[in-house]
């Protein structure tokens, strides 16, 4: 049963670098077939997609937050990291990794089919 | 980016009856779309893609439909277990939006 785990620090510092590491278990994260991804939502608010890493380090950005993000892949112990730097309170969220499939007639990566429980990040001094 | 817009915020349905959700994007989205169902401590989970595909073990009750801007999530003879948060995420443009959620409560 694949599973994914969201780990790091749950307070971070105004102008510092927000740091979270997703481990997956179940399946190996160097498959040919998916993407993994970073999503988040903050308070009240709906999800935002933050950015897509492939097992060999391709990555794609959500513009809007492209500046700040560094979405990084470790094949050896099956486990993406998220970095975001410059944190403000607008980046206090729950934190989620997720699994990209394909769906249907596209045959990219587009829909998120497992996710991980979520890790909540605050930012504040 | 595309904005997608859910309708309504909060739905209130007794168990048993049926319920619909909306969701509309800001531009077309042709039939990339999907659904989530999304609980609080939990991992959210896809109901649909394709605008009416269901994932897999997703049960029959749940169904989508529309295509362009318009969007219908409809969960016939609702059970204890649907009552939850569900979203909406267009992936038609290569940055994915979701919608806002609707909560769907127990009337």
């Amino acid at each position: 049963q694949l599973q994914l785990q969201e780990s790091g620090p749950g307070l971070v510092k105004p102008s510092e670098t927000l740091s979270l590491t997703c481990t997956v278990s179940g399946a190996s994260i160097r498959s040919n077939d998916y993407y993994w991804a970073w999503i988040r939502q903050p308070p009240g608010q709906g999800l935002e997609w933050i950015g897509n890493i492939y097992f060999s380090g391709t990555t794609y950005y959500n513009p809007s937050l492209k500046s700040r993000v560094t979405i990084s892949v470790d094949t050896s112990n099956n486990q993406f990291s998220l970095k975001l730097t410059s944190v403000t309170a607008a980046d206090t969220a729950v934190y989620y990794c997720a699994r990209v499939a394909a769906a249907g007639d596209v045959v990219v990566p587009v829909v998120f089919d497992f996710w991980g429980q979520g890790s909540l990040v605050t930012v504040s001094s | 980016e595309i904005v997608m817009t859910q309708s309504p915020a909060t739905l209130s349905v007794s168990p048993g009856e049926r319920a619909t959700l909306f969701c509309r994007a800001s531009q077309g989205v042709g039939s990339n779309l999907a659904w989530y169902q999304h609980k609080p401590g939990q991992a959210p989970r896809l109901l649909i893609y394709g605008a009416s595909t269901r994932a897999t073990g997703i049960p029959a009750r749940f169904s989508g439909s529309g295509s362009g801007t318009e969007f219908t999530l409809t969960i016939s003879s609702l059970q204890s277990e649907d009552f939850a948060v569900y979203c909406c995420q267009q992936y038609n443009n290569w940055v994915y939006s979701f919608g806002q959620g609707t909560k769907l409560e127990i009337k």
